[in-house]
């Protein structure tokens, strides 16, 4: 059975402080993997997608590297905001159109 | 706003009851799916619809019934669901290919009595 697991499940930091979010996953077959916020109430933004053939994806303070050798993907946030406090989500997608899903980080930067 | 709308936003229904839930995109994707999301559940693939063929049903129990008429429009058709069926229900779509990121809507909220 294909599984994702997020470490930790909820981090709390003051404003400022780099954010790193982990995820490990058990397919090594992936075609890609996605990383996504979610904030309460909402459905899902998509952050940074890392292609199979690629090992890190940037935009902006985000930051997503990709080992598929050791089944880790690994979500940095530089010098975290209040409005980074969301739940993050990492998936992989392999054979298929499907994504499996990790059970997310909840992330609360204190002002 | 991220292209893809889902209504009604909540929706709280008795177990006999039947109800429909609406997704449509305005993003020109020719994939669309449902997920459900349970409290401390990660989050569950249902349904994959590609160029309005039915292409995944994740054992999902036939009390929820899709609907794809066309590849903007997407429907999740609910009747005599359980007390366990209350969950977040979102839609996204993508073009189809292995590497394209889903778009996803904010989700129908949904109660069970």
């Amino acid at each position: 059975k294909q599984e994702v697991t997020q470490i930790p499940a909820a981090l709390s930091v003051p404003e400022g402080e780099n954010l790193v979010l982990n995820c490990s996953f058990t397919d090594s077959a992936i075609y890609n993997l996605q990383w996504f916020r979610q904030d309460p109430g909402k459905g899902l933004t998509s952050l940074l997608l890392i292609q199979s053939s690629q090992r890190e994806q940037t935009s902006g303070r985000l930051n997503a590297s990709l080992d598929k050798s050791s089944g880790r993907s690994t979500l940095y946030i530089a010098a975290s905001q209040p409005g980074d406090s969301a739940t993050y989500l990492c998936a992989f997608k392999a054979a298929g159109n499907k994504l499996t899903f990790g059970g997310g980080t909840r992330v609360l930067v204190k002002p | 706003e991220t292209g893809v709308t889902q209504t009604p936003r909540h929706l709280v229904m008795g177990m006999t009851n039947k109800k429909s839930l609406k997704c449509e995109q305005h993003l020109g994707h020719n994939a669309m799916y449902w997920y459900k999301q349970s409290a401390k559940k990660p989050l569950e693939l249902m349904f994959v619809y590609n160029f309005k063929e039915q292409t995944e049903n994740n054992s999902v129990p036939s009390r929820f019934s899709p609907e794809c008429p066309n590849s903007s429009h997407l429907f999740l058709h609910l009747h005599t669901l359980q007390p366990e069926d209350s969950a977040l229900y979102l839609c996204a779509s993508s073009q189809e290919g292995a590497n394209q990121p889903q778009h996803f809507g904010d989700g129908t909220r949904l109660s069970i009595l």
